[in-house]
Parts: structure tokens; C-alpha cells; sequence
């Protein structure tokens, strides 16, 4: 099975532009979750998705956005980027059943806002 | 709210020595518990859990219990090499509040030959 493959992998912006940041779980799974990686925060969460409807949420504001499509397939957004902004950002899909709290992680879109 | 709690890094060992990174949580309910490991360049990979007290996950030579009398969850393998190198990361997974994955900061790990 082909695993969490996620694009681009690298991205620079400017401040005040806006991305769009693509995932593809593996297949079959229907639970895609973002997350942003940082120095100095670590891993945080940012929100999961299942069966195209945002099932969790985390503490980020509302530039940060997200979609999950039919084919499982997630994008996320952020607007009006600013300087911390500038991260890794991971995505990781999950599937039902008895693994359903496992995480496969895509290598990652290190996003830099210049 | 549920949190994870794990030693600060980086830890720097020769080769052959013993590593423990130590690992606590907080949580409601009865969570799964994981450890991530994240080489250079990667995303995170999954390399043990354990779902219920006592149970002993391992992998690769690594290996952690679930006490819950203690909230801990510590990482041990008792004889490292410069290809663990990488950064780990301690997690819990329950079902209270919706399907949701904390993680801690992570430890670095430094492997001397």
C-alpha cells in the first residue's frame, strides 16, 4: 500500500498570501488529522477530519482551514499568512476499527513565509 | 484537559548504552498510549503502543509498559546505535471528546560511535 504522501513538500510564500497545502491518505483510511510542527511549540494539532465532515478541532484561529473530500483526499488552507506561519505542517490519516488510534504521517510541507 | 509530559532533550549516549526517556500523562478515562519516532527528513512513524494497563509495547529492540498507577509510559532499549538517532515522541489516544491524538514535545536523541 502506497503510504500518506503529501504536496509540495516545500513551499515559500510572503506575508499576507495564502497556501493550500495537499494530503492523500493511504487507502482506505477515512480519517485524515493536520498537524503544525514547530521549534517551539512542537506538534500541535490542528484538526481532523472523517468522511468530509471536521471532527475535531484545534486551538488555531480561523485562517487555518481544512476540506476532505469523497476520495478521502485533504487539503488545508491558510490566508493571510504571517512570519509564524512558517513550519512543518503533517498530515496523518487513520483508519476505523481496532488500529483507528494509530497515525501514518505523511513526510511532511515545510512551509516558509518570508 | 489530556496532556503528555516527556523529559526534555536533547539526550547525547555512546553507543551500546541504555536509553530511557522518560514519559507522563494526564488523562480521563482509560487512553492508548504510543510512541512516534521521527528521523531526519520524515514525517512521524509509529514505533510501539499498548492499550491497556500493564501491557508492554515493543519494537526494534525498544520497549515501554503502561503503568497506570503511575501515569508513566517510559521508552527504554537497552543497548542504542547511531541509527536511532532521531527525535521521539510520546502520545495518547482515547475515545473521550472525539477520536484525537496528544503528543508530547518530543525528545532528540544524539547517538555517538
Amino acid at each position: 500500500k502506497a503510504g500518506v504522501t503529501q504536496t509540495p513538500r516545500y513551499l515559500i510564500k510572503t506575508r499576507g498570501q495564502q497556501v493550500t497545502l495537499s494530503c492523500s491518505p493511504i487507502s482506505g483510511h477515512r480519517s485524515v488529522s493536520w498537524y503544525q510542527q514547530t521549534p517551539g511549540q512542537g506538534l500541535q494539532f490542528l484538526f481532523e477530519y472523517f468522511s468530509e465532515t471536521q471532527r475535531n478541532k484545534g486551538n488555531f484561529p480561523g485562517r487555518f482551514s481544512g476540506r476532505q473530500f469523497s476520495n478521502s483526499r485533504s487539503e488545508m488552507n491558510v490566508s493571510t499568512l504571517e512570519l509564524g506561519d512558517s513550519a512543518l505542517y503533517l498530515c496523518a490519516s487513520s483508519s476505523e476499527g481496532r488500529a483507528k488510534n494509530i497515525q501514518y504521517f505523511g513526510a511532511g510541507t515545510r512551509l516558509s513565509v518570508l | 484537559g489530556d496532556s503528555v509530559t516527556q523529559m526534555e532533550g536533547p539526550v547525547t549516549l555512546s553507543e551500546e548504552a541504555f536509553l530511557t526517556i522518560n514519559c507522563t500523562y494526564t488523562a480521563t478515562g482509560y487512553p492508548s498510549l504510543f510512541w512516534y519516532v521521527q528521523y531526519p527528513g520524515e514525517g512521524l512513524q509509529l514505533l510501539l503502543k499498548a492499550t491497556k494497563a500493564d501491557d508492554k509495547g515493543s519494537n526494534k529492540g525498544f520497549e515501554a509498559t503502561y503503568r497506570k498507577e503511575t501515569t508513566s509510559f517510559h521508552l527504554e532499549k537497552g543497548s542504542v546505535q547511531v541509527s536511532d538517532s532521531a527525535v521521539y515522541f510520546c502520545a495518547l489516544s482515547g475515545d473521550t471528546g472525539g477520536f484525537k491524538t496528544i503528543f508530547g514535545a518530543g525528545t532528540r536523541l544524539f547517538v555517538k560511535a
